[in-house]
């Protein structure tokens, strides 16, 4: 299993441009989510998800969109880059069920600078 | 008020010592509690979920008192290889929302 994929590893955008982060699971996981890592924050939830078709807020979603057209993948789009999205994203994924919660297993991030 | 809270550090600890994270918590409605580590620049990884009752792996115990809505992590017998950034971690269970602490930095020294 490759587990949690993500493409690509680093990147370079201009205020204004837009881009989709890749992100899939081989795992047949239902829950998958995107964070935001910057240096003093933590981790911080952009989007998730529970299903295919199914799509939520997290703490900091502005700026972002995402869609689940499918278990394995979760796609994450900046709609118009900005500096304020230089960060570390990192696409997550877990087994889930009402009540019960189970550990999430991390892609290696995908580093974007924003100039 | 932040949902995860942790003592940043840095812990530079010598190689054998025994070392104590905590981290506490604002929601009384968090249910599932875990330890992460992250290296460097890599993906956060799984170090243990933290259990009601207190448990152990190898050298790592985790605590939780939800009473005082805190949790812990000891390390005993520190090795090289324990240097890394140690996330607190809950969940509500009220669907895939973590919330995730800073992260405490760790430096064993030789």
């Amino acid at each position: 299993n490759a587990g949690v994929t993500q493409t690509p590893k680093f990147q370079v955008l201009k205020t204004g441009q837009s881009m989709t982060l890749q992100c899939a699971q081989d795992m047949n996981h239902e829950y998958m989510s995107w964070y935001r890592q910057d240096p003093g924050m933590g981790l911080r939830l952009i989007h998730y998800s529970v299903g295919a078709g199914i799509t939520d807020q997290g703490e900091v979603p502005n700026g972002y969109n995402v869609s689940r057209s499918t278990t394995e993948d979760f796609p994450l789009r900046l709609l118009s880059a900005a500096p304020s999205q230089t960060s570390v994203y990192f696409c997550a994924s877990s087994y889930g069920s009402r009540g019960s919660t189970y550990e999430q297993y991390f892609g290696p991030g995908t580093r974007l600078t924003v100039t | 008020r932040k949902e995860v809270e942790q003592d940043p550090g840095p812990f530079n600890v010598p190689e054998g010592a025994t070392v104590a994270f905590n981290c506490t918590y604002s929601n009384s409605a968090s249910q599932s509690f875990f330890w992460y580590r992250q290296d460097c620049r890599k993906e956060p990884k799984l170090l243990m979920s933290v259990y009601s009752s207190g448990n152990e792996d190898g050298r790592f115990t985790a605590q939780l008192n939800r009473a005082s809505q805190y949790i812990s992590l000891l390390i005993r017998d520190s090795k090289l290889s324990d240097s890394a950034t140690y996330l607190c971690v809950v969940n509500r269970n009220t669907g895939n929302q973590f919330y995730f602490g800073t992260g405490t930095s760790l430096t064993v020294i030789p």
